[in-house]
């Protein structure tokens, strides 16, 4: 299996520029999710879709902050207009059916975002 | 607030050492997860713990959780340098399917 596969693994923009990055999930997972890790807050999960929809974006920090799961292989976060206090690594992942049953769940190598 | 601390939160410790690190939690679960993270790198699954007195072990390292006292305990045998990383610890809330409450993280150094 390929595992969660996220791009870019790196990018540089600069403050204003709009920032896409993309997911794709575990092929049968149909949790998936974005977090966002930084030093002072540590991992926070931004938004929850299953089985393409959202369900839980109370983690999206401000209307900046906007993702999509168009299908059960493809998702995009977007940021626009881009800060840098949004500079972190943003991780995708997914899981089957949530963790209910101890479901793991399993990140992708993640996108590491610095706004200058 | 339903909280996860980890603590310590950083060691350094020779290799062939013992250690724990311990992960407490204010919520009602019984459901845990350990992750390890490299420097740079992705979150690795380590451990899930399903039940109260659940033990878990691979390798070097086993994982046990209590769950009367909101504990799990994350024990290093015999310590090698490949086992510096990260680790956190995860708390599935009952009351959720899909939001994991996270520790801050044991950043963990083990010199040869």
């Amino acid at each position: 299996d390929a595992g969660v596969i996220q791009s870019p693994r790196h990018e540089v923009t600069e403050m204003g520029q709009e920032v896409t990055l993309r997911c794709k999930p575990i092929s049968g997972h149909n949790s998936l999710f974005w977090y966002r890790q930084t030093m002072m807050r540590g991992l926070e999960l931004l938004i929850y879709f299953n089985n393409n929809v959202p369900i839980d974006d109370s983690g999206m920090p401000e209307d900046r902050f906007s993702a999509k799961m168009p299908n059960a292989s493809f998702s995009t976060l977007k940021i626009q207009p881009s800060e840098p206090r949004d500079s972190a690594v943003y991780f995708c992942a997914s899981s089957l059916r949530g963790v209910r049953s101890g479901n793991t769940i399993y990140f992708g190598e993640g996108s590491w975002l610095t706004v200058v | 607030e339903l909280k996860v601390e980890q603590n310590p939160l950083f060691l350094s410790m020779q290799e062939g050492k013992n250690y724990t690190i311990y992960c407490n939690y204010s919520t009602t679960s019984d459901r845990l997860y350990w992750y390890r993270q490299d420097p740079g790198k992705s979150l690795e699954s380590l451990f899930v713990l399903l039940s109260n007195g659940a033990v878990k072990q691979e390798g070097r390292l086993m994982a046990s959780l209590d769950t009367k006292a909101r504990l799990s305990t994350l024990h290093i045998t015999a310590a090698v340098h490949d086992l510096s990383a990260t680790y956190f610890c995860a708390v599935d809330p009952a009351d959720s399917n899909y939001q994991l409450i996270w520790g801050a993280g044991t950043k963990l150094i083990i010199k040869p």
